[in-house]
């Protein structure tokens, strides 16, 4: 069974950092690439980064680009985001997602979610 | 890119079929077969229900279906019934490399 398993939210001021964890389980990690996605309160779904299975393609939503940095670690099965110089609006539940296999863009394992509050 | 298009709500009586569109542009749904869908019921992850545009995965309800037409995605469900009563997303891969949502669609089963 598919596991994904994020970490790491919690409250921040404005202007402060926070690194997001995923932990992966049942598939194998390197094959697969991988999407952060995030949900404010009340509102829908955003997709925000994606990273290939070996890190060598990675992707930003406008809104995030130059702040937040995603990576991998397929030793430790572990997915991650770096948010920097972060606002109120980065306010939200960040899922890790999974891409489907061979090259798709669809998301087709989910997590729970972690919950950043960026407030002062 | 901006938010593909989704009515904000809709409803329909059980057993009865409702559709939810989805419209985005030449440079996500018209250019490319890479439209999904997902399920999201309150306080939990979103759920695929469809890919590449009217495929279901495994396990997904065959009351779920879905097409294409030019810039515009549609969902369809069939034989409404309580348990379908959920958000429902529609996301599209655009020129750009990256993935587009829409802005979801509150389905009330009356």
């Amino acid at each position: 069974e598919v596991l994904l398993v994020e970490s790491g939210g919690g409250l921040v001021q404005p202007g402060g950092s926070l690194k997001l964890s995923c932990a992966a389980s049942g598939f194998t990690f390197r094959d697969y690439s991988m999407n952060w996605v995030r949900q404010a309160p009340g509102k829908g779904l955003e997709w925000i980064s994606y990273i290939s299975g070996r890190s060598t393609t990675i992707f930003y939503t406008d809104s995030v680009m130059g702040r937040f940095t995603i990576s991998r670690d397929n030793a430790q099965n572990s997915l991650y985001l770096q948010m920097n110089s972060l606002r109120d609006e980065d306010t939200a539940l960040y899922y890790c997602a999974r891409d489907g296999s061979g090259g798709s863009y669809f998301l087709d394992s989910w997590g729970l979610g972690t919950l950043v509050t960026v407030s002062s | 890119h901006s938010a593909l298009t989704q009515p904000a709500s809709v409803s329909g009586s059980p057993g009865q079929s409702i559709t939810i569109s989805c419209t985005g542009t030449s440079s996500d749904i018209g250019g490319y077969n890479y439209v999904s869908w997902y399920q999201q019921h309150p306080g939990k992850a979103p759920k695929l229900i469809i890919f590449d545009f009217s495929n279901r995965p495994a396990g997904v309800s065959d009351r779920f279906s879905a097409s294409k037409s030019g810039n515009t995605a549609s969902l369809t469900i069939s034989g409404l019934q309580a348990e379908d009563e959920s958000d429902y997303y529609c996301s599209s891969y655009t020129d750009s490399s990256t993935l587009v949502f829409g802005g979801g669609t509150k389905l009330t089963v009356l």
